[in-house]
């Protein structure tokens, strides 16, 4: 099984702040790593596929980089709309499995 | 628009069976796979199960594996779970979810999830 591990488990900031969340995956994953987004009472929603790919509706704001076994999701100018729990989730082979998540906060 | 609506989610006793369904639209279903996965409320998320456009393939978490069977009916537009020897760590919101053209596939949408309670 694939371990994916994700740094920090929770981010402090500020309105405003370009934040960038780690995802670690234990072996090589190719492309197939995709980001979630969970907003407090809601399912989640996938944000990022194949590390780049943004999502249908997803803003630019979002971005997706890294290869191999390391990953990033950078977010440009926080707002209030985007304090959420972020996963990454690989899915290049079985079991699929996802990351313990990062929590963005504000401030 | 893509809809997903889980059911059967409800209290049951350690070592019953559940079945939870998952019916879709706003799309082709037979075109994609589809894939249960859950959250301990409070806890991150856990793939448990995914199935192939034509019911052909299936996977399971080693959690789940043996226990649980995941299945579809392409022309009733819907995907199940079937839970047997259910345990308390199977307590969870249980997210039906569609995948890509690939088997192996991220989650694209997500239904709002129905909640197992396994408990004496």
């Amino acid at each position: 099984e694939i371990v994916m591990t994700q740094s920090p488990a929770t981010l402090s900031v500020s309105p405003g702040e370009r934040v960038t969340l780690s995802c670690r995956a234990s072996q090589r994953i190719a492309s197939n790593l995709a980001w979630y987004q969970q907003k407090l009472g809601q399912a989640p929603r996938l944000l990022m596929h194949t590390v780049s790919t943004r999502a249908n509706g997803v803003p630019a704001k979002f971005s997706g980089s890294g290869s191999g076994t390391e990953f990033t999701l950078t977010i440009s100018s926080l707002q209030s709309e985007d304090f959420a729990i972020y996963y990454c989730q690989q899915y290049n082979s079985w079991p699929l499995t996802f990351g313990g998540g990062t929590k963005v906060e504000i401030k | 628009e893509v809809q997903l609506v889980e059911s059967g989610g409800t209290l049951v006793q350690p070592g019953r069976s559940l079945r939870l369904s998952c019916v879709a639209s706003g799309f082709t279903f037979d075109d994609y796979a589809m894939h249960w996965v859950r959250q301990i409320p409070g806890k991150g998320l856990e793939w448990v199960s995914g199935i192939s456009f034509n019911g052909d393939d299936t996977a399971y978490a080693d959690s789940v594996e043996g226990r649980f069977t995941i299945s579809r009916d392409n022309a009733a537009n819907s995907v199940y779970l079937e839970m047997n020897s259910l345990r308390p760590e199977d307590s969870a919101l249980y997210y039906c979810t569609r995948g890509y053209f690939d088997w192996m596939s991220r989650s694209e949408y997500w239904g709002q999830g129905t909640l197992v309670t396994v408990s004496s």
